[in-house]
């Protein structure tokens, strides 16, 4: 079993549609857990970054962690086309140096 | 604030020969980690410096390796090429190591290498 699994997609939606992002992982002690969005050719840049279980919420995004079932979420409300990119989890242990990442899940937006 | 620089964009060598590529790090942040990036593998950690020491390393042989400078710019060099070592290589950096409360890092655009 993967340490952090992640649907590869591609996942289209409409323009305006909520956006729902999963990733499982394996390793009870994982408490970071981060999402980034990647564009074509570009490096992966920083949305979302939760400690241990609970939402968080940052404008049209929100993370959930649900550490009982080792399933953490991304939505995407009133998603855009420039939403388009892949989006990928990540998450580590206090104390452990290794980030483990999800190998992503690309999105498209449909306008 | 400028963000993660890396040089160069791309670079493209044979099999056989080494290279080395450059990461300077957000003004202020002293972790530099270094990932590779395939399609078929993903994001896999090859390395962290954190003020000048290897802090943790990656599943990669021993061709691959690294450091840091005491401006927290870091360098990593991969010898003997082979194909498998085509990829994006991305550096990234955060004011706290890895592991800490305070840990969040952010990617330079990455170097893409191709070794024909």
């Amino acid at each position: 079993q993967k340490e952090v699994e992640q649907d590869p997609g591609p996942l289209s939606v409409p323009e305006g549609a909520i956006v729902s992002l999963n990733c499982t992982y394996s390793n009870s002690a994982f408490q970071y857990f981060m999402w980034y969005r990647q564009y074509s050719r570009k490096g992966p840049e920083l949305l979302m970054y939760t400690y241990s279980s609970g939402n968080k919420e940052d404008g049209r995004f929100t993370a959930q962690v649900d550490k009982s079932s080792k399933y953490i979420s991304l939505f995407i409300r009133d998603s855009q086309p420039s939403d388009s990119a892949t989006y990928l989890c990540a998450m580590s242990a206090v104390g452990d140096d290794k980030i483990i990442f999800g190998k992503g899940t690309r999105l498209h937006i449909l306008p | 604030k400028a963000g993660v620089t890396q040089t160069p964009r791309y670079l493209i060598k044979t099999r056989g020969q080494q290279v080395t590529l450059s990461c300077s790090p957000i003004s202020g942040h002293r972790s530099v980690s270094w990932y590779q990036q395939t399609p078929g593998q993903g994001l896999q950690f090859l390395f962290e410096y954190f003020s000048e020491t290897q802090r943790n390393k990656g599943n990669f042989p021993g061709r691959f390796s690294g450091r840091q400078f005491s401006n927290s710019r870091s360098e990593m060099n991969v010898s003997t090429l082979e194909l498998g070592d085509s990829a994006l290589y991305l550096c990234a950096s955060s004011l706290a190591p890895a592991g800490s409360s305070s840990y969040e890092q952010y990617f330079g655009p990455g170097t893409r290498l191709t070794v024909t």
